[in-house]
């Protein structure tokens, strides 16, 4: 079973939705979470941490249930410029090695 | 310029050569990280450093090898290429320490790596 698991989409949604993405991990002692934003050739950029129950970023909301162990990203007033791949990562609980989703692919559509 | 680098941007090689990425990052970050990202596996962590002269395998670290006698960089070497390691190599650095941020990877912009 991997570490983390996500669902790879694609999702396509029109501007201005709200879009929320999923992600498991398997390991219950894992303590920080990520979510990276990689656009297309691009390497992955630092999208939110979740270090806590979650936290908010303007339009951006990451949400950890360490009961049920998934992270959630949520997108809300959808733009073009979200149109990406996003990668959610979970940090070892010995704190050195992450593992990476392999990516949930979003489509803003005009 | 600061940040973190990586060099070749593309390299073509031939089976059973031995090439080298480079990695520099003007942070002074303490760890360091080299992942290679294929499709269908997302991002793969091959080895990591969490200091220099410290380093550590991660989760496919067959065919490598790794270094860090300064800080700042951190080359990986393909000692004899094979096909299989045809891949987007990326370099991430982090703080490490206690603080909130220290976990938080910034990542080069890649290595676009062809062996044939």
């Amino acid at each position: 079973r991997k570490e983390v698991e996500q669902d790879p989409g694609p999702f396509n949604v029109p501007e201005g939705a709200t879009v929320a993405f999923n992600c498991t991990y398997s390991n219950s002692a894992s303590q920080s979470f990520f979510w990276y934003r990689q656009d297309c050739r691009k390497e992955p950029k630092l999208l939110m941490s979740v270090y806590s129950s979650g936290n908010e970023d303007g339009r951006f909301t990451a949400q950890l249930n360490r009961a049920s162990q998934y992270i959630s990203l949520l997108i809300r007033d959808s733009k073009l410029s979200d149109s990406a791949t996003y990668l959610c990562v979970a940090l070892s609980n010995t704190g050195n090695q992450f593992y990476f989703g392999t990516g949930t692919s979003l489509t803003v559509i005009p | 310029d600061a940040g973190i680098t990586q060099s070749p941007r593309y390299k073509i090689t031939e089976t059973g050569r031995q090439v080298t990425l480079m990695c520099h990052q003007t942070w002074s970050h303490s760890y360091m990280f080299w992942y290679r990202q294929d499709l269908g596996h997302g991002l793969r962590l091959i080895y990591y450093s969490a200091a220099a002269d410290i380093t550590d395998k991660g989760e496919v670290p067959d065919g490598y090898v790794v270094s860090r006698s300064k800080t700042e960089n951190f080359p990986l070497t393909l000692e004899s290429a094979t096909r299989s390691q045809t891949s987007v190599y990326f370099c991430a650095s982090s703080g490490g320490g206690t603080s909130t941020n220290s976990y938080e990877q910034y990542f080069g912009p890649g290595t676009r790596l062809t062996v044939t």
